[in-house]
């Protein structure tokens, strides 16, 4: 089945702790996203990808980091230095022209204790 | 800037009732519209979307949402709602192509639909 898969579902770090969300997809999209969704707030973009090997920041970077070595991957690590970690964090991905539908993962909820 | 509001936080609705969940935008420019459905602990899903052509865009399961340019507007809405369309609803906006393609969506703060029998 195509689609997009994050991992893990629920995620337990201690404070000061870095972490890496996964985010994986086999549906030869070249756009990924990473959003936060937080309650009452709708979801806000972190760091978006257009292509293998280059991200860009979106409205909520500080404290976040992203790699894109593979076109299927695009790994987001909640650092030490983002102040309010504890929230759902969601992937998606679209073909890369203007219009096109993003999909979305699964969702990973982090807590930091 | 583009930005979307969802007026409505909660809307509570028995079943085969008719319901609308509001969604207004603000953007300066020709824009791209969307609903997607968020069910518990899940992802979103694409519910329906315009693009040009037609305002009025319907998904496969009964709802449908009216662009409406001058008012600024696309609402959704659905004649008779059933206890399996419970969940949050989130309306988005997308103007801004960026870099290299891919689009910038902005969404709203979303609607929980809680249908009762």
């Amino acid at each position: 089945d195509g689609g997009i898969t994050q991992s893990p579902k629920y995620l337990f770090r201690k404070e000061g702790q870095n972490v890496t969300l996964s985010c994986e997809q086999n549906l030869n999209h070249d756009a990924m996203y990473w959003y936060r969704q937080d309650p009452g707030q709708g979801l806000r973009l972190i760091y978006y990808s257009q292509i293998v090997n280059d991200f860009q920041k979106g409205d909520i970077a500080e404290g976040y980091s992203v790699s894109r070595e593979k076109k299927e991957s695009f790994p987001l690590t909640v650092t030490s230095a983002q102040k309010n970690p504890t929230a759902f964090y969601l992937c998606a991905s679209s073909q890369g022209q203007g219009t096109d539908t993003q999909y979305f993962g699964p969702g990973t909820r982090l807590t930091v204790l | 800037a583009q930005s979307v509001t969802q007026l409505d936080s909660q809307v509570p609705v028995f079943e085969e009732a008719p319901v609308e969940l509001r969604c207004n935008y603000s953007s300066s420019v020709s824009v791209y519209l969307f609903w997607y459905v968020q069910y518990p602990n899940q992802g979103l899903q694409l519910l329906l979307k315009y693009l040009s052509g037609s305002t009025l865009v319907k998904s496969i399961n009964g709802f449908e949402a009216e662009f409406n340019k001058s008012q600024t507007s696309f609402h959704l809405r659905k004649p008779s709602v059933h206890i399996s369309d419970t969940a949050e609803y989130f309306c988005a906006v997308s103007n801004r192509i960026l870099t290299g393609g891919g689009n910038k969506l902005t969404f709203g703060t979303g609607t929980q639909l809680k249908v009762e029998l």
